[in-house]
């Protein structure tokens, strides 16, 4: 166990919806990153938090948001759903000690219908 | 151009025997690191091994051992008498400058008894 927790581990929507990822870092993790891991792009980094204050952004698409809050705990929030953001979505968090770490949630596998 | 290349989509290896997984990666940066994580059926992602750029010493955890020649820009992960749990897909990953990763394509290990 990791100690990142994602909820929910599953989820099935449909196109045109909206749908909110929520994860929780280990305990004194400041950073919180994303990741998206589908079949055709591979695992793609989204964005970082640290702190509460965006960090790094990376192939995050418009339709896509995210927040870090107060409690160090994350959303990924995705909206306009379309087909091919079918993919497992990774909450990660780092020690502000050993950064090169990450340790990686279970995920939450986004199913668009 | 690829920054981590991971040429091997799948292998087999036979139970108790050593395997090599290839990683070379590709990057200007002097400060760097490379890593290996392990993704079972399950899913999640386990963080395996870490090498600093400028670590003198291959890095080694348990049976996992990195071959890092930066001359080469290579970073190969060696797994020493392979067990049926090992079985999985296995990602290189690099840290240039900033903190997120760029991940490699992914390796599929299978042990066969």
């Amino acid at each position: 166990d990791s100690g990142v927790t994602q909820t929910p581990k599953h989820l099935i929507t449909a196109t045109g919806q909206r749908v909110t990822l929520r994860c929780s870092p280990r305990s004194g993790d400041l950073s919180v990153y994303w990741y998206q891991q589908s079949l055709d792009q591979g695992l793609q980094f989204l964005i970082q938090y640290y702190n509460g204050e965006e960090r790094a952004k990376g192939n995050i698409l418009e339709r896509f948001s995210a927040q870090q809050f107060p409690d160090l705990h994350s959303e990924l929030n995705l909206s306009s759903l379309e087909l091919g953001d079918s993919a497992l979505y990774f909450c990660a968090s780092s020690d502000l000690g050993v950064p090169e770490k990450l340790f990686f949630g279970s995920g939450t596998q986004l199913s668009v219908l | 151009a690829q920054k981590i290349t991971q040429t091997q989509p799948g292998m087999f290896v036979q139970e108790k025997e050593a395997v090599t997984l290839d990683c070379t990666y590709d990057t200007s940066d002097q400060s760097y690191g490379l890593f290996w994580y392990k993704q079972p059926s399950s899913g999640e992602m386990i963080f395996l091994i870490y090498q600093g750029s400028y670590d003198e010493q291959n890095a080694t955890e348990g049976r996992y051992s990195l071959n890092f020649q930066k001359a080469r820009k290579s970073a190969n992960l060696v797994i020493s008498a392979s067990q049926l749990g090992d079985s999985a897909m296995y990602f290189c990953a690099m840290r240039e400058d900033g903190e997120k990763l760029t991940f490699g394509t992914g390796t599929r290990l299978t042990i066969i008894p």
